[in-house]
């Protein structure tokens, strides 16, 4: 999975509960991503970051918050005001964001809310 | 709004065969198309990739047919295996946007 370490694979919280998720990596690349994957639908952009203490809002970022204190480090809070927050996340880096710099994926975390 | 169109959402091949997966879009300033492989419980992995200024590129049993004037590419399996049996993944991106990724074809090769 290319050095980019996602905690935990699986997690289970209950609707109400703020969750955050864990996304490391050790390839020195300054670009991070974050991306929702349901079934039929792809992948969709929550957050991305191109440098330390910066990141934008992607497609689908409502409900969801990011932060980026460490270039290795890009932690996904699912807050209780996503809807439908039960999904497989998928957090991926790249060199930079331009060009055709390779996206490299962690393995994922899939996030039940009952 | 879909950018990038994919077909078919799932595809069933038989041990030796070709796969065949595509994808059309709409933005004429896209300049990288990708392909991922995704095996289940697993991240994305780039597969190959290819930029319009050629039509075509080949890795191995893969390979990427682009089509500029109709704004469409695919993805050819020759001789299909049951290891290639993944979910797989079209995008495209224009300069230093963001990848749009299509919806993702499910293939199972049978033997």
């Amino acid at each position: 999975d290319g050095g980019i370490t996602q905690s935990p694979k699986y997690l289970f919280r209950k609707e109400g509960q703020n969750v955050t998720l864990s996304c490391e990596q050790n390839l020195n690349h300054d670009a991070m991503y974050w991306y929702r994957q349901d079934p039929g639908q792809g992948l969709r952009l929550i957050y991305y970051s191109q440098i330390v203490n910066d990141f934008q809002k992607g497609d689908i970022a409502e409900g969801y918050s990011v932060s980026r204190e460490k270039k290795e480090s890009f932690p996904l809070t699912v807050t209780s005001a996503q809807k439908n927050p039960t999904a497989f996340y998928l957090c991926a880096s790249s060199i930079g964001k331009g060009g055709t710099y390779e996206q490299y994926f962690g393995p994922g975390t899939r996030l039940t809310v009952t | 709004q879909q950018q990038v169109k994919q077909s078919p959402q799932s595809l069933i091949v038989q041990k030796g065969g070709i796969s065949i997966i595509n994808c059309a879009y709409e933005n004429t300033a896209f300049d990288y198309f990708p392909w991922y492989q995704q095996f289940p419980g697993k991240g994305p992995a780039l597969l190959i990739a290819i930029r319009p200024d050629v039509s075509e590129k080949k890795e191995g049993r893969f390979t990427i047919s682009f089509n500029k004037s109709a704004k469409q590419f695919s993805l050819h399996i020759m001789d299909s295996q049951p290891g290639d049996s993944a979910t797989y993944f079209c995008a495209a991106k224009a300069g230093n946007e963001k990848l749009t990724f299509g919806t993702g074809t499910r293939l199972t090769i049978i033997p």
